[in-house]
């Protein structure tokens, strides 16, 4: 069955680059019309959409965030990775990956990875 | 400021019906592939409840449905349950300027 599983760093500091890694089952990243997606939650906030990627390689990023993200993946190794560049204390929250289909569909959730961003 | 917008909290007794509204603030917001909700539980992850404004997936129950008019959707919970409680968010596509995700700012709902 389909399974997504974010995995990365549970504390950075402030400046430094966050690597965060999607690993994916039960679906190829290969396959026509699949993407995964990266959405966050602050503590106690709203969810945030901020990138998604399809097979094809057409990306997407969230606007407010766009100059500092970077998604790419690993399709050998069935993995999306979401890089965050000049991390801040407000990008302290929850990460999780989704499945995504092209008419922005979020079908499949992983559990989410907890990060802290502290000096 | 959310493009879809949502009231923060809604209550209601166990048995009850509740409706969370979910308003986008253009036309375009959800008009190409229509408006998707999902329940979420502090710490686990977000679960797909509606998709396309009014299609449930297999697994939820029929108490779970969706509508949308115009630029308004709604999720309504008929014979509310205590372990409803939950946060629940409406998401859409933006196809305009390059695909966008966006979600509402999430509804409470507390079981009385």
């Amino acid at each position: 069955q389909v399974s997504l599983k974010e995995s990365g760093p549970v504390l950075v500091k402030p400046t430094e680059t966050l690597t965060l890694t999607c690993t994916v089952s039960g679906f190829s990243l290969n396959s026509p019309r699949m993407g995964v997606s990266w959405i966050r939650q602050p503590p106690g906030k709203a969810l945030e959409w901020l990138a998604y990627m399809f097979s094809s390689g057409e990306k997407s990023y969230n606007v407010s965030l766009k100059t500092r993200l970077n998604i790419s993946k690993d399709s050998s190794a069935s993995r999306v990775v979401l890089t965050m560049a000049n991390v801040d204390p407000v990008d302290t929250g929850t990460y999780f990956c989704a499945r995504i289909d092209p008419e922005g569909l979020l079908d499949f959730w992983g559990q989410g990875t907890l990060v802290a961003v502290s000096s | 400021q959310s493009v879809l917008t949502q009231p923060p909290s809604v209550s209601g007794a166990p048995g009850q019906t509740v409706t969370i509204s979910c308003t986008a603030s253009s036309y375009y917001i959800g008009a190409d592939y229509g408006i998707n909700w999902y329940q979420h539980f502090p710490g686990s992850a977000p679960k797909l409840l509606i998709y396309g404004n009014s299609n449930r997936p297999s697994a939820v129950p029929d108490r779970f449905s969706g509508s949308k008019s115009g630029t308004s959707a709604s999720l309504a919970i008929t014979g509310l349950q205590a372990d409803d409680e939950a946060d629940y968010y409406c998401q859409a596509f933006d196809t305009r300027l390059s695909g966008l995700v966006v979600f509402g700012g999430g509804t409470k709902l507390t079981v009385l």
